[in-house]
């Protein structure tokens, strides 16, 4: 089985942009969760899917935002970047939903860096 | 507040030395911890989860609720165990998982 594969490797983009990163699940797995990794904050939740709904949001502004789609594949959208968004945005999907003593399977991750 | 502590940035020792890396929760309710790794230029993965109460590539970790501790422990570490470990908290059905900063051990031959 293929993992979770996230794409672009790598973005670059400049304040104010927007960006999208896109994750594709584990074949079978419903549930994607995106993390945000950054030297200084570590690994932060910003949001989980499943069946195409947003079950949870972590503490990250509204320029934040994503979706699920039928085929479990999920986007993440940030708005108006800012310096601050420079991190690695992991995914991760799951077979279920993302209970306590569920499995998550992590993607490589985007590097975004904003200039 | 639910937080998880790995006061450790670095952890060094010798191969075949006892390895233990610290995990502290603060938690309301009752704890779902998990320890993931990632090793170098790969993933980050799932080691053991406690509710499983495995021993994953000699590694173990028992939940101790009075000292609210999640300890990662091996009697003798190898050289392949040097990676980034960290310590994690699942908040009930919330799907999310809160994070600890991470430890990297090193293991010196």
């Amino acid at each position: 089985k293929a993992g979770v594969t996230q794409t672009p490797r790598y973005l670059i983009k400049t304040r104010g942009q927007q960006v999208t990163l896109s994750c594709s699940p584990i074949s079978g797995h419903r549930s994607v969760s995106w993390y945000q990794q950054t030297p200084g904050q570590g690994l932060q939740f910003l949001f989980e899917y499943f069946s195409e709904t947003q079950r949870n949001k972590g503490n990250f502004p509204g320029r934040f935002s994503g979706r699920q789609f039928s085929n479990s594949r999920s986007e993440m959208n940030v708005s108006t970047l800012e310096l601050g968004d420079s991190a690695l945005y992991l995914c991760a999907s799951s077979l279920g939903q993302v209970t306590t003593n569920e499995k998550l399977f992590f993607g490589s991750g985007t590097q975004l860096s904003v200039l | 507040a639910q937080r998880v502590t790995q006061p450790e940035k670095l952890l060094s020792v010798f191969k075949g030395a006892p390895v233990e890396l610290k995990c502290n929760y603060s938690y309301s309710g009752s704890p779902e911890l998990f320890w993931y790794v990632q090793y170098s230029r790969q993933r980050l993965q799932l080691l053991l989860r406690h509710i499983s109460r495995e021993s994953i590539k000699g590694f173990t970790a028992d939940l101790n609720k009075g000292e609210t501790s999640f300890h990662l422990k091996k009697p003798f570490a190898q050289e392949e165990d040097s990676a980034m470990y960290y310590c994690a908290l699942g908040s009930g059905n919330t799907g999310k998982l809160i994070f600890g900063q991470g430890t990297t051990l090193q293991v010196k031959p």
